[in-house]
């Protein structure tokens, strides 16, 4: 089935440095979201984007956190400066319409902030 | 306030049958989705539900009551390979809201024994 590319797959980085973790979504969706899930908990939505622009964000979309996809390339989450709380493992997702029913996830970027 | 709850574990004896229960309190329900994911993958899209009843889909079937806030999935004929977390996901908001704003449940780890 269509497959949803996440890079990198693990990344450890210090606190205060930025990250920026990539997404390489299913090549005819128009809709892209990310996903946070913390060791042992459920996924919460960050933030969807569509269009070139941010359509909604949760209270865990800090103001340290961007995204964007440069001319059709990868669909990026930013994280500047990372704090140790941002340790987690992003979830990316797409989807072709705003009104369908499936998400198409990738396996997610291990980030660990030290 | 919003929250999806689910069992943490599941075990069941291959070739018998698994029900995955989920319970939400939310405001502005607008369908419930179940995803299977496995250990370090994708979570992948299983089933969607938006009317009362049972909707059956060959191996998985689901089963909503708005009423009670409560859904299940059931697996029938379970084989070993069918041992995963199962997520409930809950679509909050009006048609207008985008389809990616899920509320996650923690998840069913489902084992599956011989």
């Amino acid at each position: 089935g269509p497959k949803v590319l996440q890079i990198p797959s693990h990344q450890i980085i210090d606190m205060g440095q930025m990250v920026t973790l990539n997404c390489d979504p299913v090549s005819n969706h128009l809709y892209f979201y990310w996903y946070k899930q913390i060791l042992g908990q459920q996924m919460e939505f960050l933030v969807n984007f569509y269009n070139g622009k941010v359509m909604e964000k949760s209270k865990l979309f800090k103001d340290q956190f961007s995204v964007e996809r440069p001319d059709g390339s990868y669909f990026t989450l930013k994280i500047q400066p990372t704090a140790l709380e941002d340790s987690a493992v992003y979830f990316c997702a797409s989807s072709l319409q705003n009104s369908g029913n499936t998400l198409y996830f990738g396996e997610g970027s291990r980030l660990i902030v030290v | 306030g919003q929250g999806v709850e689910q069992p943490a574990k599941l075990m069941s004896v291959e070739g018998t049958f698994a029900r995955v229960n989920c319970t939400y309190s939310t405001s502005g329900f607008n369908g419930l989705s179940w995803y299977q994911q496995r250990e370090g993958q994708a979570p992948v899209f299983l089933s969607y539900v938006v009317l009362d009843g049972l909707k059956d889909s060959g191996h998985f079937s689901t089963f909503l009551s708005r009423s009670n806030g409560y859904s299940y999935l059931l697996l029938t004929e379970l084989q070993i390979k069918d041992s995963a977390s199962y997520l409930c996901a809950v679509r909050i908001g009006d048609r207008g809201s985008a389809l990616g704003r899920l509320h996650f449940g923690a998840g069913t780890q489902l084992i599956v024994i011989p």
